[in-house]
């Protein structure tokens, strides 16, 4: 069973939408969450990190729910430079592993 | 600063061929990682170093053996390359204790015929 679960995508909205990913995690024991972000061809690059009272940068809007496993990452006002693939990334415990899912691709278009 | 390098960026190899990715960081990291990015499987964890000296398995650690020499080098073999170890490489890096985040590396693009 894969530990780390995410939307399949691929998403394609128009500039200026509003789009949600969601990402499940088996182990409850998980410490540490994250979103990513990948662009075509690059390395992926830390979009935030993920806290139990939510968090905002900008645009973005991160939550937690540990009691359900579930982590969401918001997109508001989506632009064209948004496009990319978003991991969900979870570190399951003090060995600072980290397990990434799949992966849900972004397309914004004008 | 440089940051992460990876060498070579890309490389055709025949299988059977003896093959290592380099990677080095210049920011005194403790811990560094190889991924390998598959489509439809994600980052999978290959090896790790959570310090100089030291190195542990992840998840698909077959085929490929690491060492850690010094803080800054991290090099991924591979004793004997076969087609299913097609994929993109990925060296990570991460500071130390209590700081989770991992930087990457640019990513080495590997075809084995």
């Amino acid at each position: 069973r894969k530990e780390v679960e995410q939307d399949p995508g691929p998403f394609n909205v128009p500039e200026g939408a509003t789009v949600a990913f969601n990402c499940t995690y088996s182990n409850s024991a998980s410490q540490s969450f994250f979103w990513y972000r990948q662009d075509c061809r690059k390395e992926p690059k830390l979009l935030m990190s993920v806290y139990s009272s939510g968090n905002e940068d900008g645009r973005f809007t991160a939550q937690l729910n540990r009691a359900s496993q579930y982590i969401s990452l918001l997109i508001r006002d989506s632009k064209l430079s948004d496009s990319a693939t978003y991991l969900c990334v979870v570190n399951e415990g003090s060995n600072y592993k980290l397990t990434f899912g799949k992966g849900t691709l972004l397309t914004v278009n004008p | 600063i440089a940051g992460i390098t990876q060498a070579p960026t890309s490389q055709i190899l025949a299988a059977g061929r003896r093959m290592t990715l380099r990677c080095t960081q210049d920011m005194r990291h403790n811990a560094m990682y190889w991924y390998r990015q598959d489509l439809g499987l994600g980052l999978r964890l290959i090896h790790y170093s959570n310090t100089a000296g030291t190195t542990g398995k992840g998840e698909v650690p077959d085929g490929y053996s690491v060492s850690r020499a010094n803080t800054d080098d991290f090099p991924l073999t591979l004793a004997s390359a076969v087609p299913s170890q097609t994929s993109v490489y990925f060296c990570a890096s991460r500071p130390g204790t209590g700081v989770n985040e991992q930087f990457f590396g640019p990513g080495t693009r590997l075809t084995v015929l």
